[in-house]
């Protein structure tokens, strides 16, 4: 069975700190990995996603992932935090394409 | 904008009654997927349809749920003798389809949240 589990259900940051959201997975076969960003009432947008080939994986917002197979981790970083990086993000995994697997989310809250 | 919309946003009813939902994928979107959202968790997969052909249904989607998409376009998720645990948000995403699934993009839309009092 896959699951996801994201450590860490609050992370506050300060404006230009590093941000980094941890995502540890569960998968028996190769998983496929993302990261979504949900807004105060809009729906949620892809980050951004690995499926095979290079393990650092960039997406929009300045924001990348790294898949560590030997930690089962797929945790998202972003160099400096902004005011509008305020958001849930939720980690997903998939191994066959079309079930989806979430964590339970990580509100992010950015500090002045 | 064209992206996925969701119909209503909110819907409060009362145990036992019938709703039903509506979304409206992005225009030419093959794919059609149902997530249902709880308080402090995230989405968990309900269902999904290729084209008009409902392909899988999670376990989670007991007899008195149903979902539809007749022509392959919009699709409708009814929920029979609602009860106070069916409370959540019910989120639709939609994704082109033409890819291997999982390169195959999915777009949300802003969700139904449903109260049953």
């Amino acid at each position: 069975a896959q699951s996801v589990t994201q450590l860490g259900s609050h992370v506050s940051v300060s404006e230009g700190a590093l941000v980094l959201l941890r995502c540890n997975y569960s998968s028996s076969v190769p998983p496929y990995l993302f990261w979504y960003v949900q807004y105060p009432n809009q729906g949620l947008q892809l980050l951004l996603k690995y499926t095979t080939g290079a393990t650092l994986v960039k997406g929009i917002n300045g924001f990348e992932a790294e898949f560590k197979k030997s930690e089962t981790s797929f945790h998202l970083t972003k160099p400096s935090a902004h005011m509008s990086d305020a958001a849930e993000y939720f980690c997903a995994v998939s191994v066959s394409g079309n079930q989806f697997y979430f964590g339970t989310g990580t509100s992010l809250t950015v500090i002045p | 904008d064209t992206g996925v919309s969701q119909d209503p946003r909110h819907k409060i009813t009362k145990r036992g009654q019938n709703v039903t939902f509506r979304c409206d994928p992005i225009s030419e979107h093959n794919r059609l997927y149902w997530y249902r959202q709880t308080l402090g968790q995230g989405p968990e997969f309900l269902t999904y349809f290729q084209n008009e052909a409902q392909l899988e249904k999670s376990r989670l989607l007991s007899d008195r749920f149903s979902a539809e998409r007749p022509k392959g376009s919009f699709s409708t998720l009814e929920i029979q003798r609602t009860e106070q645990g069916d409370s959540a948000m019910y989120l639709c995403a939609s994704s082109l389809g033409l890819a291997e699934l999982p390169t195959d993009t999915q777009y949300f839309g802003p969700g139904t949240r449903l109260t049953v009092l």
